[in-house]
C-alpha cells in the first residue's frame, strides 16, 4: 500500500524559513516524480512544485519560485520542501503527491494527508 | 491555462445523476484528470486522461470530453459521493492547473 506521510508544519513568523518533509513508503520511490500542491484554509487546490525521479527536473509555481526549494533522498524515500522567505499567503495545509510518470509531468495519483504551515506574527 | 469549473454548487439527491464541468482557457487534449475531496481528506483521484477511471473506483463515476471540454458524471449518487471535485489539467505545465472546484451537496 502507497503511504505518503508529511511532517515539519507549524507556526512560523513572516520572513521566516520552515522546511517539510514527506516520507513515501509502498513504492519504489526512483519509479515516480514527486510533488508539493497546497490548499489555503476554505480554498482550492493550487501546485506548488515537482520534481523528477533523478532531481535533474525540478518545476515551480510562479508564486513560489526563488523562495521555495524542492529535493527528494532516494536511498530514504523522502521528499522535502524547503520553504524561505515565508509569507501570510503561503499559510495552507501542504500535500505531498505521487506522479504517474519519472518526470514531474502527469496526474497525481496518490496523496499523503497533508502539513500545516501558518505563517503569522 | 485556467481551468473553470461549473456549477459551484450542485444540489441533487441520492439516487439521481450529477453532471459537473470544467473548460479549459485553451486545448489540454485529453490531459485532464478529476479527483475528489471529503472534509477533513486528501483529495483522491477519480479519473485521469479525461475518461479512465482510476484503480478501485466505482463504475457510476464516468468522465468524457477533449480540448477545452470536460464532464464528470455520476450515475447515481451515493450518500459517499457528497464532496468537492476538482479537475486539473496536465497537456501544458508547469503550472498543473486545478479548477475552483464544485461542491456536490445533499438536495
Amino acid at each position: 500500500e502507497v503511504q505518503l506521510v508529511e511532517s515539519g508544519g507549524g507556526l512560523v513568523q513572516p520572513g521566516r524559513s520552515l522546511r517539510l518533509s514527506c516520507a513515501a513508503s509502498g513504492f519504489t520511490s526512483d519509479e515516480h516524480a514527486m510533488h508539493w500542491v497546497r490548499q489555503s484554509p476554505g480554498n482550492g487546490l493550487e501546485w506548488v512544485s515537482g520534481i523528477s525521479w533523478n532531481s535533474v527536473t525540478t518545476v515551480y509555481a510562479d508564486s513560489v519560485k526563488g523562495r521555495f526549494t524542492i529535493s527528494r533522498d532516494n536511498a530514504k524515500n523522502a521528499l522535502f520542501l524547503q520553504m524561505n522567505s515565508l509569507r501570510a499567503e503561503d499559510t495552507a495545509l501542504y500535500y505531498c503527491a505521487r506522479d504517474m510518470s519519472t518526470i514531474p509531468r502527469y496526474y497525481f495519483d496518490n496523496w499523503g494527508q497533508g502539513a500545516l504551515v501558518t505563517v503569522s506574527s | 491555462i485556467v481551468m473553470t469549473q461549473s456549477p459551484a454548487t450542485l444540489s441533487v439527491s441520492p439516487g439521481e445523476r450529477a453532471t459537473l464541468s470544467c473548460r479549459a482557457s485553451q486545448s489540454v487534449t485529453n490531459n485532464v484528470a478529476w479527483y475528489q475531496q471529503k472534509p477533513g481528506q486528501a483529495p483522491r483521484l477519480l479519473i485521469y486522461a479525461a475518461s479512465t477511471r482510476a484503480a478501485g473506483v466505482p463504475a457510476r463515476f464516468s468522465g468524457s470530453g477533449s480540448g477545452t471540454d470536460f464532464t464528470l458524471t455520476i450515475s447515481s449518487l451515493q450518500s459517499e459521493d457528497f464532496a468537492i471535485y476538482y479537475c486539473q489539467q496536465y497537456n501544458n505545465w508547469p503550472p498543473y492547473s486545478f479548477g475552483q472546484g464544485t461542491k456536490l451537496e445533499i438536495k
